[in-house]
């Protein structure tokens, strides 16, 4: 079981929109704001899409967007593509001394 | 552009201890973290630990006591050492750069490289 919780799937259409949530606690997404979302194709490393809850890297298209409210990050995908079809996980700093970071369970997106 | 890549044996026999190394090129280790993360298939992310330049470590609690990780700044490479493996460890192996204590993200990623733990 992840330490972050995410749906297992969602789906949706081209040109619709689709939102990933990922649920912690108050000692990780609920107290920091270091929230991160990576995409992963098959067969390939995961990619940084997010970071810090709502700042793209360099190259990311605008069309994903990262938000956050108490303990639930959020990835919101806007204007889906089929290239948008991976997998995603979220992932939070946390103040667990023994960890330094969690990840999800990870949330299969398919484009119809 | 900083690249990273993963090299080591494809298989280990159970109870024997894996081996893999990341050689780190087009920017500097210095002052920087480093991780490795794995994942076995079909499955999600799991964070192993990580090292700084300076050799210090951090590991995962579920992994510490068969974890080691050593860093060579001049060899521009960091390794990793599990041992006592079971079919459990069997996953990808990925390497990545880890701006702990900053953004605290993985911003750059090995390939990725697949270990089996069988006899």
């Amino acid at each position: 079981q992840s330490a972050l919780t995410q749906p297992a799937s969602v789906s949706g259409s081209p040109g619709q929109s689709i939102t990933i949530s990922c649920t912690g606690t108050s000692s990780d997404i609920g107290a920091y704001n270091y929230v991160s979302w990576y995409q992963q194709h098959p067969g390939k490393a995961p990619k940084l899409m997010i970071y810090e809850v709502t700042n793209r890297p360099s190259g990311v298209p605008d069309r994903f967007s990262g938000s956050k409210s108490g303990n639930t990050a959020s990835l919101t995908l806007s204007g889906l593509q089929a290239e948008d079809e991976a997998d995603y996980y979220c992932s939070s700093y946390t103040s667990n001394s023994t960890l330094n970071v969690l990840f999800g369970g990870g949330t299969k997106l398919t484009v119809l | 552009q900083v690249q990273l890549q993963e090299s080591g044996p494809g298989l280990v026999k159970p109870s024997e201890t894996l081996s893999l190394s990341c050689t780190v090129s087009g920017g500097s280790m210095s002052r920087t973290h480093w991780s490795w993360i794995r994942q076995p298939a079909g499955k999600g992310l799991e964070w192993i630990g990580r090292i700084y330049t300076s050799g210090s470590t951090h590991y995962n609690p579920s992994l510490k006591s068969r974890v080691t990780m050593l860093i060579d700044t001049s060899k521009s490479q960091f390794s990793l050492k599990l041992s006592s493996v079971t079919a459990a460890d069997t996953a990808v192996y990925y390497c990545a750069r880890f701006t702990y204590g900053s953004v605290n993200v993985f911003d750059y990623w090995g390939q990725g490289t697949l270990v089996t733990v069988s006899s």
